[in-house]
């Protein structure tokens, strides 16, 4: 089993709608947890960070955590064509290294 | 100037070459990291580091070392390069806090082997 698990996609929403990415993660003891957005032959870079159970909501993203599910999903409402990117979700797991899934493409179709 | 500098940004080589990937940082951060990018398979750690005298494996390190010579520098070799080394690298620091997965990216160097 992967330590951190995402749809690879693409997801495909249109312009204005609600996008939802989600991501499991394995070690149950993980505390922090992140959301990296990376455009195409660009490197990463972080947008949202969450360490409670809940939601945590920065302008048009809400990051939400679930930790008796092991879950954790980033929300975009009304996106935008410049949100088209691949989304990492990263846990930190283990000796606090930083574990990344493999990304989910976005794709906001005009 | 970026933060977080790689070189070479793109290198072609054969197989059986020792390749040096090279990270410095100007960030002062504590941490650094090294990861490899495959389509499909996203970033992978290799070596990550919290200070010169720490050093940790990552999940792929064989074939794999690494020197921090310095705070600010965080190097990645390949001995005797093979074909399924060939992949975009990404040095990346980080923070001595809680927030130690706020990550900081270099550009990324793309290695190819033939």
């Amino acid at each position: 089993q992967k330590e951190v698990e995402q749809n690879s996609g693409p997801l495909s929403v249109p312009e204005g709608a609600i996008a939802s990415l989600n991501c499991t993660y394995s070690d149950r003891v993980s505390q922090s947890f992140f959301w990296y957005r990376q455009y195409s032959g660009k490197s990463p870079e972080l947008i949202m960070s969450i360490y409670s159970n809940g939601d945590k909501e920065d302008g048009r993203f809400t990051a939400q955590l679930n930790k008796a599910s092991q879950y954790v999903s980033l929300l975009i409402r009304d996106s935008q064509p410049s949100d088209s990117a691949t989304y990492l979700c990263a846990v930190i797991s283990g000796y606090q290294k930083v574990t990344f899934g493999t990304g989910t493409k976005l794709q906001v179709i005009p | 100037d970026a933060d977080v500098t790689q070189t070479p940004r793109n290198r072609i080589t054969k197989t059986g070459k020792r390749i040096m990937l090279e990270c410095s940082q100007t960030k002062g951060h504590d941490r650094m990291y090294w990861y490899r990018q495959d389509p499909g398979l996203g970033l992978r750690l290799i070596y990550y580091s919290f200070d010169v005298k720490d050093i940790n494996k990552g999940e792929i390190s064989d074939g794999y070392s690494v020197s921090r010579q310095a705070q600010a520098k965080f190097s990645l070799s390949l001995e005797s390069a093979i074909p399924n080394q060939t992949a975009l690298y990404f040095c990346a620091t980080g923070r001595q806090t809680q927030n130690t997965g706020e990550l900081f990216f270099g550009e990324g160097s793309r290695l190819t082997v033939l």
